[in-house]
């Protein structure tokens, strides 16, 4: 099956700095990555849409400055976490789906940031 | 009112019971997915469906587009399904609501031994 993996799997950083998150598929070539964020014991919150060769398109609320998407491959989509501070700590998760895919999403296993 | 509402929240079972989980929707979807969440965090896709009933293993699958509900179903329920279970739906709408997910607040099971 299809196959998409995240790195890193934990991260800590300290307030200030910039954390840059990736997101593969592997076997398959994604024209579209969705990019999540989960709260403990909440469900799923879509940041972004990257589509491959175009800019993101996000969701209301959320900062593109601070949640800089990139989608530079059919392949590769990376999220960057710029001046991080304590409460952007959380649990960030991506999908992709298939080129020629229709509404079948192939989930990452997750990044959990802890920003100190 | 969530446009995607799971029923029970919480869920607790002994080992070889039957499960079933319920979603309930309320906007116009091309398709349905039920995920599954373990402690770790990474999510599975379970299945994706758009009507009928599907089948893998000993889980069961099963919308009613008309009633606009869908039922994740475990048969001889393991500790292993331990998890949280999420429902999930791609809404018909298009322009950059194409492909999203609408996601229900999920299901915590737990299945005793």
């Amino acid at each position: 099956g299809a196959v998409v993996s995240q790195h890193p799997s934990r991260v800590i950083c300290k307030s200030g700095t910039s954390v840059k998150i990736e997101c593969r598929s592997l076997d398959f070539q994604a024209t579209t990555m969705f990019w999540y964020r989960q709260f403990p014991k909440k469900s799923l919150m879509l940041m972004a849409t990257s589509n491959e060769g175009s800019k993101a398109t996000y969701e209301q609320g959320v900062e593109k400055d601070k949640f800089l998407i990139n989608h530079a491959s059919l392949t590769l989509s990376t999220l960057t976490v710029t001046s991080a501070h304590p409460e952007d700590s959380s649990f960030y998760i991506c999908s992709a789906r298939a080129l020629g895919g229709l509404f079948e999403q192939y989930f990452g296993p997750g990044t959990r940031l802890t920003v100190t | 009112k969530n446009e995607v509402e799971q029923s029970p929240q919480n869920l607790t079972a002994q080992e070889g019971e039957f499960i079933t989980i319920n979603c309930s929707y309320s906007v116009g979807i091309s398709a349905l997915h039920w995920l599954q969440q373990h402690p770790g965090g990474g999510i599975v896709s379970l299945f994706m469906l758009s009507s009928g009933k599907k089948k893998h293993g000993r889980l069961i699958a099963t919308i009613n587009i008309q009633e606009k509900h869908s039922s994740l179903h475990i048969t001889a329920s393991h500790p292993r399904d331990s998890a949280v279970y999420i429902c999930a739906v791609t809404r018909n709408a298009g322009g950059t609501s194409y492909g999203k997910l609408t996601f229900g607040q999920g299901t915590i099971l737990t299945v005793h031994p």
